[in-house]
């Protein structure tokens, strides 16, 4: 079963707009929920982790239980933000992991 | 720093062969995973490891398998490749195996299988 879904394979905005990256899951228990970053040629790196309730880079994230969603925000969208995101879930039970299928960013100058 | 560091950067196998992948995890970390990434799809989790232990599986066959060492270094081996198994291979350290733990990832191996 589908844990993670990202709706959007490729999303363009332009810079200086405000962005949304969809993410939304599947799961019974209370989950962890991570939002995780690839630039270009460079490795995975977390972004942020709704436990810590931090603003990374100008993005926040707000876990929402009643529509099981962990979207992605930024008001001015940056050059610099376009890479591919991606959600992920960790279990609070036997350590599973899962990672949607990533929403390319693209930030038009 | 020194990085999640994997080996070999590349390789290519033909169906049937038997593959090892390597993983050393930055120091100070105690917990390795390895996760497949099929082209154009998310990373999907195939094993974690902890103090030596296996700690989580993902729905992956038999033909996966894993250890991890003393040293926390990990490898990650697949017998009777199929051209299905053709992917990237990813490992992240981790310090422990708390459900919020942040992931460092090593770049990858890329594995073609002909």
């Amino acid at each position: 079963a589908q844990r993670v879904t990202q709706p959007e394979k490729l999303l363009s905005v332009f810079k200086g707009a405000p962005v949304e990256l969809k993410c939304n899951y599947s799961y019974s228990g209370s989950p962890e929920l991570f939002w995780y970053v690839q630039y270009s040629r460079q490795r995975l790196q977390l972004l942020l982790r709704h436990i810590s309730r931090e603003s990374i880079k100008g993005f926040t994230a707000d876990l929402n239980k009643g529509e099981t969603s962990f979207h992605l925000k930024k008001p001015f969208a940056q050059e610099e933000d376009s890479a591919m995101y991606y959600c992920a879930l960790s279990e609070n039970t036997g350590n599973q992991f899962y990672f949607g299928t990533g929403t390319s960013l693209t930030v038009i100058p | 720093d020194a990085g999640v560091t994997q080996s070999p950067t590349h390789l290519i196998k033909t169906r049937g062969q038997h593959v090892t992948l390597r993983c050393s995890p930055i120091s100070g970390h105690k917990s390795v995973s390895w996760y497949q990434q099929v082209l154009g799809q998310g990373p999907q989790f195939i094993f974690q490891y902890y103090e030596k232990e296996e700690r989580g599986r993902g729905n992956f066959p038999d033909r996966f398998s894993a250890r991890q060492f003393p040293n926390y270094s990990s490898e990650l081996n697949v017998n009777a490749l199929l051209l299905g198994d053709s992917a990237l291979y990813l490992c992240a350290s981790s310090v422990g195996v708390a459900t919020n733990e942040k992931l460092f990832f090593g770049s990858g191996t890329p594995l073609s299988v002909l």
